[in-house]
């Protein structure tokens, strides 16, 4: 199956600072979603972006897929942003979605 | 619109017992999903539906059936609970596959300890 993989895994920031979380996968895919798993553990979706750029607020995410890869930009993150931020993928010949390990994001006051 | 919404929330099991977890959509999709999350892990795949009355195993499907009577309801079942199924359990919908993709949208997770 496809193989998906993140980074950094683990990642320390001061408020006010600004990061790029990487995905990179192993096969094309039809599907790619970034999601924010917060420390009470809900789900929330972020981005579904298969391809192209997209933009909500302080966040901001890039899938090349000729490449394949995903890139998520947080600026002037916030302590709210700590969590976990999971990219998953969609295989283009099936129907499932493969969740990367995640990036444990930290964002200290 | 609800959502995904998934029943109950929160559940703690002996060795053995048997459970069922309801997951409904509201947005007409007609695939849905249960996912399992292990601390310090991703989701993983345990059964899927295709649609009203299809069911499909995923990465992790022992030890769970699933049943679609409704194209609006998922069921999960645990026949014979173990520890090794206490985990959060999500459950997310989406429209069929097509051209464009197929974003799943997930419900809030059902915490389930096996004592």
């Amino acid at each position: 199956g496809i193989q998906v993989e993140q980074s950094p895994p683990d990642l320390i920031l001061q408020e006010g600072a600004n990061s790029t979380l990487r995905c990179n996968f192993s096969d094309s895919v039809n599907n790619l979603q970034w999601f924010h798993q917060n420390p009470w553990g809900q789900l929330i979706n972020l981005f579904y972006i298969p391809s192209g750029t997209k933009q909500n607020g302080r966040l901001s995410a890039t899938t090349v897929a000729t490449e394949r890869y995903s890139l998520l930009y947080i600026s002037s993150s916030q302590t709210t942003d700590s969590g976990v931020y999971f990219c998953v993928v969609g295989e283009t010949s099936g129907s499932r979605l493969t969740f990367g390990e995640g990036t444990q994001l930290t964002v200290n006051p | 619109n609800a959502g995904v919404t998934q029943t109950p929330k929160f559940r703690v099991l002996k060795t053995g017992q048997s459970m069922t977890l309801l997951c409904a959509q509201d947005m007409n999709h007609e695939y849905m999903y249960w996912y399992r999350q292990d601390p310090g892990m991703g989701l993983r795949l345990i059964h899927y539906s295709v649609g009203e009355g299809t069911t499909a195993k995923g990465e992790v499907p022992d030890g769970y059936n699933v049943s679609r009577l409704k194209k609006q309801n998922f069921l999960l079942g645990l026949e014979s609970a173990a520890p090794s199924q206490t985990s959060v359990y999500f459950c997310a919908s989406s429209y069929r596959p097509g051209l464009a993709g197929y974003e799943q949208f997930f419900g809030p997770g059902t915490r389930l300890t096996v004592l």
